[in-house]
């Protein structure tokens, strides 16, 4: 595809349910990336995918949160037992190669989710 | 003291003047900057990214990046309504991750 594609678009859940939020990276690219952005707030990085290598989780704020990445291409991030504080924009990245100075990341369009 | 940081603003401007949004960063290591332009309720556009000290010229946009004094800079020249959105400075870190600032608020006024 020609760019990031993430779903679903838009989430509305109630506590305690489990989400999967889900992402295509651009086509080749080795690199992936979900980050967090809740309401009036910064970019929060959460987990970071490179090829075969083992990810980057350093950003999980709990158990609650995982992700995969089947094949090298889509990903999925799952939240578990979802509280109201997981209320944001899930925002998915990717990029060519992951590391190296000029990678650069490109977004997809994010999903909102909201936990009643 | 924040990895990244940058003034919130909002940083208002008339429209056809110079816009300059300003950002500094505290791993002195880092090698790679971004500026994302991120309109209400949609996601990060990548703007400009400059890896090497000095000015980046890209259309109304320039870069401006000073390794020494750890300080990024995105001057936007002429001004358009359009342009009105938080500006997010990023620093990339050896791992590949991006740091983000807080994003600065600019509007730009007919």
């Amino acid at each position: 595809g020609a760019g990031v594609s993430q779903s679903p678009s838009n989430k509305v859940t109630e506590k305690g349910k489990d989400v999967e939020l889900r992402c295509d990276p651009i086509s080749g690219h080795t690199a992936l990336y979900w980050y967090r952005q809740s309401l009036g707030q910064g970019l929060e990085f959460l987990i970071y995918f490179q090829g075969n290598s083992a990810p980057d989780k350093s950003g999980l704020p709990s158990d609650r949160f995982s992700a995969e990445r089947t094949g090298g291409s889509v990903s999925t991030l799952t939240i578990q037992r979802t509280q109201q504080e997981d209320s944001a924009v899930y925002l998915c990245a990717s990029s060519l190669w992951g590391q190296g100075v000029t990678d650069t990341q490109y977004f997809g369009p994010g999903t909102r989710l909201t936990v009643l | 003291q924040k990895e990244v940081e940058q003034n919130s603003g909002p940083l208002s401007v008339p429209e056809g003047a110079i816009a300059s949004l300003n950002c500094t960063y505290s791993d002195r290591g880092s090698q790679s900057f971004f500026w994302y332009r991120q309109y209400s309720g949609k996601s990060p556009e990548l703007i400009m990214s400059i890896y090497s000290n000095g000015d980046k010229e890209d259309g109304r946009f320039t870069a401006q990046l000073n390794k020494a004094s750890q300080y990024v800079s995105l001057l936007i020249r002429d001004s358009q309504p359009s342009d009105s959105a938080t500006y997010l400075c990023a620093v990339k870190r050896n791992t590949g991750k991006l740091i983000f600032g807080q994003g600065t608020t600019l509007q730009v006024k007919p």
